[in-house]
């Protein structure tokens, strides 16, 4: 079956350690995203990458950094630069180049940090 | 820019009566509307999708939506809830800029027996 995975499922880190959340899609699609999640605030776009080696800043891109190297798979890092980092962490992708796409979405990371 | 508003944040209903959650968008360019359904701690599930067309959409588990132009709203309805709709309901937006949504803050509902 073709879908998206995010792993792990929950994820507990002390404060000042970096931490890579992994996203892997076999859908063939060329866009991905990453959305965080708190309760109350909907979704916001942290970063988007539209093909292989290229990616863009979404609204709250400060304190996180991505790669795009292969077509399937589109880590994450939260580094210690961000301040709040304990969130639900949602990874998506989309066919490409047309906003009428629909976006699927992995199960989601729960990151902890203390 | 654009923003999505979701209007309520919780709804409650008891099971086998209707439901309207609804959602109001600011666009100066024509857009694409979308809802999504999340069930505790997983993922985004779409539901329906309006891009061109007949402004009533019918998508999954029986929901419906419709796009209303001139009121810029794209409220979503289900004539008769069950146990198992009991979600957060996402409003999203996408606009010619590019290829992400905005989502809006989302609805809880809750069915109650």
């Amino acid at each position: 079956d073709g879908g998206i995975t995010q792993s792990p499922k929950y994820l507990f880190r002390k404060e000042g350690q970096n931490v890579t959340l992994s996203c892997e899609q076999n859908l063939n699609h060329d866009a991905m995203y990453w959305y965080r999640q708190d309760p109350g605030q909907g979704l916001r776009l942290i970063y988007y990458s539209q093909i292989v080696n290229d990616f863009q800043k979404g609204d709250i891109a400060e304190g996180y950094s991505v790669s795009r190297e292969k077509k399937e798979s589109f880590p994450l890092t939260v580094t210690s630069a961000q301040k709040n980092p304990t969130a639900f962490y949602l990874c998506a992708s989309s066919i490409g180049k047309s906003r009428s796409y629909e976006q699927y979405f992995g199960p989601g990371t729960r990151l902890t940090v203390t | 820019a654009q923003s999505v508003t979701q209007l309520d944040s919780q709804v409650p209903v008891f099971e086998e009566a209707p439901v309207e959650l609804r959602c109001n968008y600011s666009s100066s360019v024509s857009v694409y509307l979308f809802w999504y359904v999340q069930y505790p701690n997983q993922g985004l599930q779409l539901l329906l999708k309006y891009l061109s067309g007949s402004t009533l959409v019918k998508g999954i588990n029986g929901f419906e939506a419709e796009f209303n132009k001139s009121q810029t709203s794209f409220h979503l309805r289900k004539p008769s809830v069950h146990i198992s709709d009991t979600a957060e309901y996402f409003c999203a937006v996408s606009e010619n800029s590019g290829y992400a949504l905005n989502f809006g803050k989302g609805t809880s509902l809750l069915v109650t027996p």
